[in-house]
């Protein structure tokens, strides 16, 4: 059964750090997202994407990040200068297209800023 | 904003019983989904209901939805220790360009002992 994949599943890196975490979605799916989840709290929307362009961002989504889908299978979340605060599980999601709401979560990647 | 809020937080039952788990939202909503999340895992899709559906069965799960009191009850029947893990309820939010993103509440912790 084909399935979100994401590198790597444990990322350590130092406040202030260049982090990018990697995503391979669903061949077939359109739309692409990320997610954070902070130990303890609730899983958070960061951002959307579809057709190369970023379709919808939340607030934590600010200019510290961006995403990218360098190829035809990647998609990735660059952090450009890490804060302790964005120590987290990152999920990458995808989904079918227009009006197929299942999302299919890969098993996320911690990211740890020291 | 739309937010599913689940209770109880933590539900500890032995194998064999049926878990009932609740989730409470605060807009309309188009659908919602039940996720499940193993410890340090990603998101799985559970079921989907549509607003206009009261109940969805899918093999020892159930779903209901009562749209006028905003909540939705998932049902584990006969539980196994397989299914300890988190539970969530996640609402949609659309984006324009047909995206979307989910928003989800803080889950039930279920611990089935064997």
């Amino acid at each position: 059964e084909p399935e979100v994949t994401q590198t790597p599943s444990h990322q350590v890196t130092q406040m202030g750090q260049e982090v990018i975490l990697r995503c391979v979605p669903i061949s077939n799916h359109l739309y692409f997202y990320w997610y954070r989840q902070i130990l303890g709290q609730k899983v958070e929307f960061l951002v959307s994407f579809y057709n190369n362009e970023i379709s919808e961002k939340s607030e934590i989504f600010d200019d510290q990040f961006s995403v990218e889908r360098p190829d035809g299978s990647n998609f990735t979340l660059k952090i450009r200068s890490t804060k302790l605060e964005d120590s987290a599980m990152y999920f990458c999601a995808s989904s079918e297209g227009p009006r197929v709401y299942e999302q299919y979560f890969g098993p996320g990647t911690r990211l740890t800023v020291t | 904003s739309q937010q599913g809020e689940e209770d109880p937080q933590a539900l500890s039952i032995q194998e064999g019983e049926n878990a009932t788990m609740n989730c409470s939202y605060k807009t309309s909503i188009n659908n919602l989904q039940w996720y499940r999340q193993n410890s340090g895992r990603g998101l799985v899709h559970l079921i989907l209901i549509r607003s206009n559906e009261r109940e969805k069965h899918s093999g020892r799960l159930r779903v209901t939805l009562d749209t006028s009191k905003k909540s939705s009850s998932l049902l584990i029947t006969a539980s196994r220790a397989a299914d300890t893990a988190s539970y969530f309820c996640a609402t949609v939010l659309r984006h324009r360009a047909g995206s979307y993103q989910l928003t989800f509440g803080k889950g039930t912790k279920l611990s089935v002992i064997p």
